[in-house]
């Protein structure tokens, strides 16, 4: 069975930064390409970046709201895909999934974040 | 960036009724699209990709079709676990987006 777990989330003040982590397991990890997806409290989804793996090499790609704040990167040793994120804004307010594949077809279950002074 | 706009909105409905969701994309997707249902309090889960393939226990009332710019997803009939909101999204290039959502609403 495929899961993926969400970690790192919590209340950052503005400007501020935080880690999440996704462990996943019950798939082959390191030929997966791995996404996160968020979504704003009442509001709809939005893909926020993905890395493809290393087979496929490694690609990265960020959505444009968050290019150049946050990076995305895997450790396939550990079954896990991070999301660094830095200078977090108030509209970065958000449950955030990590999601497997090219399409979006495994979630795990998000890890919120929220940015308040 | 490729735009999706779902319609409609809001659709409400009585179970056993068929249910069909529009989806329209900004330019040529050929069949990069994918169908998600969301509960509330829940994840979302996959339902179709590639415009009409159901996901792996995705029951048969629900269909996908459609290529190009317009998609439809279709509930034959309405069960009560079917009544959700429901998103589009493309993947065949990136950034992947999102559709704003239809909500199926029990009438």
């Amino acid at each position: 069975e495929v899961q993926l777990v969400e970690s790192g989330g919590g209340l950052v003040k503005p400007g501020g930064s935080l880690r999440l982590s996704c462990a996943g397991s019950g798939f082959t990890f390191s030929n997966a390409w791995m996404n996160w997806v968020r979504q704003a409290p009442g509001k709809g989804l939005e893909w926020v970046a993905r890395i493809k793996s290393e087979p496929d090499g490694g690609a990265v790609d960020y959505a444009a709201p968050v290019k150049g704040r946050f990076s995305i990167s895997r450790d396939d040793s550990k079954n896990t895909v991070y999301l660094q994120m830095n200078s977090l804004k108030t509209e970065d307010t958000a449950v955030f999934y990590c999601t497997t594949g090219w399409y979006l077809d495994f979630w795990g279950r998000g890890t919120l974040v929220t940015v308040s002074s | 960036e490729i735009v999706l706009t779902q319609s409609p909105g809001t659709l409400s409905l009585s179970p056993g009724e068929r249910a069909t969701l529009s989806c329209r994309a900004s330019q040529s997707l050929s069949s990069y699209l994918a169908w998600y249902q969301q509960k509330p309090g829940q994840a979302p889960r996959l339902l179709v990709s590639g415009a009409s393939n159901r996901a792996t226990g995705i029951p048969d009332r629900f269909s996908g079709s459609g290529s190009g710019t317009d998609f439809t997803l279709t509930i034959s009939r309405l069960e009560p676990e079917d009544f959700a909101v429901y998103y589009c999204q493309h993947y065949g290039s990136s950034p992947l987006t999102f559709g704003g959502g239809t909500k199926v609403e029990i009438k």
